[in-house]
C-alpha cells in the first residue's frame, strides 16, 4: 500500500510560474525523496533530504520537510515546458536501513504550458 | 557509468505463460530492488539484494513471482503462470549501500492477454 499522499493529483501552470506540489507520510523517516517520471518511463532522482534537515535546494528546486506534521513539498520554480512530468515523493522508513526500501505516493502530474 | 537497463522494455504475453525480465544495476552499486507500477500509481515495492542475497521480499510478491542476483550483478524476475492482474510496469533499481538515493532503469511493460 502506498505511504504517502501528494496533493494536487494534477497541476497546469504557465512556463515562468512556480510549482508547489505536497507530500503527506504516515511513519517516520530516515529521509524523504523528489523523483520525476516522464511519461511512461523510469523515474529520475531529484533530490533527498534527511529527517534532520528542514530545507534543501538544487539548482530550480526546493524541497522542505515538517517531520512534526510528516509532510514534505516540492517547489520548481521558473518552470519550463521540460518540467511536464509526474513528480513522486518517497520515503525511506527509520527503523531500517538506510537504502531499503522506498514507499511511494501516487504523484502529481505536473502540465507546464509554453 | 552506464546506467541501469532493463530487457525487455516490452513484453506481451497469454495468460498462464511464464516471462523473465533481466536487469543489470549500474556496474559498482551493491543494491538492487524491484518495484511494480499501474497506470495512475507510484511504484510499489516487490525485493530487494544486498549483493547476491535477497534481504527483503514484499508481500505483495506472490509465491508466482521469483527473483535472483546469482552472482551479486545482474538479475532476473520471474513471473510464472501469468494472470491479467500481472500487467504492469515492473522497474529494476539500483544503489549504493548507505546511500539513499535509487536509480532506476527504463522499465519493462508486461501486458497479460
Amino acid at each position: 500500500s502506498q505511504q504517502g499522499e501528494e496533493d494536487p493529483q494534477a497541476l497546469s501552470i504557465q512556463e515562468g510560474e512556480n510549482a508547489t506540489m505536497n507530500c503527506s507520510y504516515k511513519t517516520s523517516i530516515n529521509n524523504l525523496q523528489w523523483y520525476r517520471q516522464n511519461s511512461g518511463r523510469g523515474l529520475v532522482h531529484l533530490i533527498l533530504i534527511r529527517s534532520n534537515e528542514r530545507e534543501k535546494h538544487s539548482g530550480r528546486l526546493r524541497v522542505t520537510l515538517d517531520t512534526s506534521k510528516k509532510s514534505s513539498s516540492l517547489l520548481i520554480t521558473a518552470s519550463r515546458a521540460a518540467d511536464t512530468a509526474s513528480y513522486f515523493c518517497a520515503t525511506d522508513a527509520a527503523g531500517e536501513t538506510s537504502g531499503s526500501r522506498l514507499t511511494f505516493g501516487e504523484g502529481t502530474q505536473l502540465t507546464v504550458n509554453p | 557509468d552506464t546506467g541501469v537497463s532493463q530487457d525487455p522494455r516490452h513484453k506481451i504475453t497469454k495468460r498462464g505463460q511464464n516471462v523473465t525480465f533481466r536487469c543489470d544495476p549500474i556496474s559498482e552499486h551493491n543494491r538492487l530492488y524491484w518495484y511494480r507500477q499501474t497506470l495512475g500509481q507510484g511504484p510499489e515495492f516487490l525485493t530487494y539484494f544486498q549483493n547476491e542475497a535477497q534481504l527483503e521480499k514484499s508481500r505483495l510478491l506472490s509465491d508466482r513471482f521469483s527473483a535472483e542476483r546469482p552472482k551479486g550483478s545482474f538479475s532476473t524476475l520471474e513471473i510464472q503462470r501469468t494472470e491479467q492482474g500481472d500487467s504492469a510496469m515492473y522497474l529494476c533499481a539500483s544503489s549504493r549501500s548507505g546511500r539513499g538515493e535509487q536509480y532506476f532503469g527504463p522499465g519493462t511493460r508486461l501486458t497479460v492477454t
